[in-house]
């Protein structure tokens, strides 16, 4: 099936650095999502990207939606402590409902000890 | 308040002996889907409905049921639990009009369930 190539893995900021992370894919999406998700939640919608090119800001949040339709990046900038949790990217096929919605593996972000 | 409630929070069991999870939501929303999260796997769908009385498989539905017998609830049926399902799940609704930014996918809180 259909496989989000998310990095980072894991990643860990020190307060005020900018943060970047990526997904990829061998197939095309028309639709980028990502989400957030807090120790003890459930995942929460940041950004949703819909066209090719799509640079689309949320605050401190920036998405992009990659020109060959198969790769997205979120940057976060002038990180501060509650940007810690997992942040997934999530792609949709042109047509698909989102019964057809493909999650990465998700990023980590921690503070730096 | 808009919200997907799950229950339980968390649940420990025995191999072979059923569970059901519930998840309600208070929003209308036609479409409910269930995910695990796994470490180092991310979300993973098992099962999800468009609507009432529709079910679907996701990717991983082996070793489990769904039900979606009236618009609000989605539960989760583990016929005989095995220690290889012990994971977070999650369920989550969305409307299925205007797209992701009028009609985002909508997450519970979880349920960490443990098969021993």
């Amino acid at each position: 099936g259909q496989q989000l190539n998310q990095s980072p893995q894991s990643m860990f900021i020190q307060e005020g650095e900018d943060v970047s992370m990526n997904c990829t894919s061998s197939s095309i999406f028309n639709t980028w999502l990502w989400y957030k998700q807090d120790p003890g939640e459930g995942p929460v919608l940041l950004i949703a990207l819909y066209k090719a090119g799509e640079l689309t800001s949320n605050g401190r949040l920036t998405a992009q939606f990659g020109i060959t339709r198969k790769d997205s990046f979120l940057n976060i900038s002038a990180s501060i402590p509650s940007d810690v949790g997992i942040y997934f990217c999530a792609g949709l096929n042109y047509g698909g409902s989102q019964g057809n919605l493909i999650f990465g593996k998700g990023t980590k972000l921690s503070v730096k000890p | 308040e808009a919200q997907v409630t799950q229950n339980p929070r968390y649940l420990i069991t025995v191999t072979g002996k059923k569970l059901t999870v519930t998840c309600s939501q208070n929003m209308n929303h036609e479409y409910m889907s269930w995910y695990r999260q796994d470490p180092g796997l991310g979300l993973r769908q098992i099962y999800y409905s468009m609507n009432v009385e529709v079910t679907d498989k996701g990717d991983v539905p082996e070793g489990y049921k769904v039900s979606r017998k009236e618009k609000r609830n989605f539960p989760l049926i583990l016929e005989s639990p095995s220690p290889n399902q012990t994971s977070l799940y999650f369920c989550a609704s969305s409307s299925q009009k205007g797209g992701f930014y009028n009609s985002p996918l909508h997450f519970g809180n979880g349920t960490r369930l443990t098969v021993t």
